[in-house]
């Protein structure tokens, strides 16, 4: 199958470790942040959200942290599983309903 | 969630021709968004389609190389015309359930020859 991670900065850990995956954004005025995850093959799978008079929220196993001050974006997996290996996304709402998109790392577990 | 839905999933295609790529959601949604995702890369949003209305293309996207219909809140399609190999790329649609949240379909892989 096609790989969509081809040219994208890599992020290697073992099974059982925490994954931090970071992300920096460009728009001072976005208010909403999704992280995506993207298996080969595949359309891109909603993982968490945040809005931005938020610094944190947390999901099973994942929680994205929002640093406003830097435009920073982070993803933590806790206790990461093989099954966790794929591209990950960040992506930003500017206003319009209409996204823009990070240039996403692909994370790779080893077992 | 809903379920959404792309056909073809594939298709290999001769330069100079046309393919339209079908989306369809199993519920009715005001917005559906058209993203290309070149090989390696990330994915740059290509149009937003409206029911009604004519779709809104981003810069560096055109009418007529990438039509697109949105007849009624469940189905779009996306055209992408007299294509060329830098045509090949992953071409998705995603739609917006919750307000702002965008969901993917599986997409449409596409190699232009």
């Amino acid at each position: 199958g096609e790989s969509v991670g081809l040219h994208l900065p890599t992020l290697s850990v073992q099974e059982g470790d925490n994954s931090i995956i970071n992300c920096a954004y460009s728009n001072s005025a976005s208010d909403y942040f999704i992280w995506y995850k993207q298996e080969s093959g595949k359309g891109p799978q909603f993982i968490i959200d945040i809005r931005s008079n938020m610094d944190k929220r947390q999901g099973q196993r994942v929680t994205v942290l929002l640093n406003k001050t830097v435009k920073h974006l982070s993803l933590q997996i806790a206790a990461t599983q093989p099954g966790d290996s794929a591209v990950y996304f960040c992506a930003e709402n500017s206003g319009y309903s209409t996204l823009t998109f990070g240039k996403g790392t692909m994370l790779l577990v080893s077992p | 969630s809903a379920v959404i839905s792309q056909k073809p999933s594939r298709d290999i295609c001769q330069r100079g021709t046309s393919l339209t790529i079908q989306c369809q959601v199993d519920s009715q949604v005001t917005m559906m968004f058209w993203y290309r995702q070149q090989p390696g890369q990330s994915l740059t949003l290509i149009a937003t389609a409206n029911q009604g209305s004519e779709a809104t293309y981003e810069s560096g996207f055109v009418i007529d190389k990438f039509p697109i219909s949105r007849p009624n809140l469940t189905f779009s399609t996306l055209t992408v015309s007299n294509m060329s190999p830098e045509d090949s790329s992953i071409y998705l649609c995603s739609v917006d359930l919750v307000m702002e949240t965008q969901y993917f379909g599986p997409g449409t892989r596409l190699l232009v020859l």
